[in-house]
């Protein structure tokens, strides 16, 4: 991939409200579209990914849409808990192997 | 199974001294990626291996950095006359597929501070 856009930056929800992150994208051959998730002092931990033939993807409050015309993707957390509190990047591939992340998007449910 | 490991944890090192982080895949994975994380910061890419055969080094901030694998096992990113900002946590992932299609998963990191 080549650069990735990630928006917000800072997002802050009551818990029980959903939270949305946007991200574009510029490589057209991209095909791989994966969201981690990074706790404080811990490492970046994959919570869903899509692929390019793919246009949304559901795992329990977790889901990841996918435009592949405008180059753009978004997840999609419902009914937030504390935590979910963490800061989540986006990040793109094509088939060679090369990934870029998104900047991240610190997101804070407050109770 | 075990998962990545990367050694050492904590790196502190004087301005201008050489390191050298390591980096142990999950057993299996032919990809090995390695990032740069600065504090409150994003992901950047480094270098990523397919085997032990690096396709795109184009990431590496400057001559000082190289890296290399060792078949499809432990990975080397070994920095040069360290600079102050150098300083950052670097992480090491690695995938099965070389692709670039599969879940990468993380090693905790090596905290490399310059003094």
């Amino acid at each position: 991939g080549e650069n990735v856009e990630q928006h917000p930056s800072t997002l802050s929800v009551q818990e029980g409200d959903s939270a949305v992150i946007k991200c574009t994208y510029s490589d057209s051959a991209s095909n791989y579209f994966p969201w981690y998730k990074q706790e404080l002092g811990k490492r970046p931990q994959l919570i869903i990914d899509i692929r390019s033939n793919v246009g949304e993807k559901k795992d329990q409050r977790i889901a990841v849409t996918l435009n592949k015309t405008a180059k753009h993707f978004s997840l999609h957390i419902t009914e937030t808990q504390p935590e979910d509190s963490a800061v989540y990047f986006c990040a793109d591939s094509d088939s060679w192997g090369k990934f870029q992340f998104g900047a991240g998007t610190q997101v804070v449910v407050t109770p | 199974g075990a998962g990545v490991s990367q050694s050492p944890s904590n790196k502190v090192t004087e301005k201008g001294k050489d390191v050298e982080l390591r980096c142990d895949p999950i057993s299996g994975h032919t990809a090995l990626y390695w990032y740069r994380q600065r504090l409150g910061q994003g992901l950047e890419f480094l270098i990523y291996f397919q085997g032990n055969s690096a396709p795109d080094k184009s990431g590496l901030p400057s001559d000082r950095f190289s890296a290399e694998r060792t078949g499809e096992s432990v990975s080397t990113l070994t920095i040069q006359r360290t600079q102050q900002e150098d300083s950052a946590v670097y992480l090491c992932a690695s995938s099965l597929a070389w692709q670039g299609s599969d879940e990468q998963f993380f090693g905790p990191g090596t905290r490399l501070t310059v003094l």
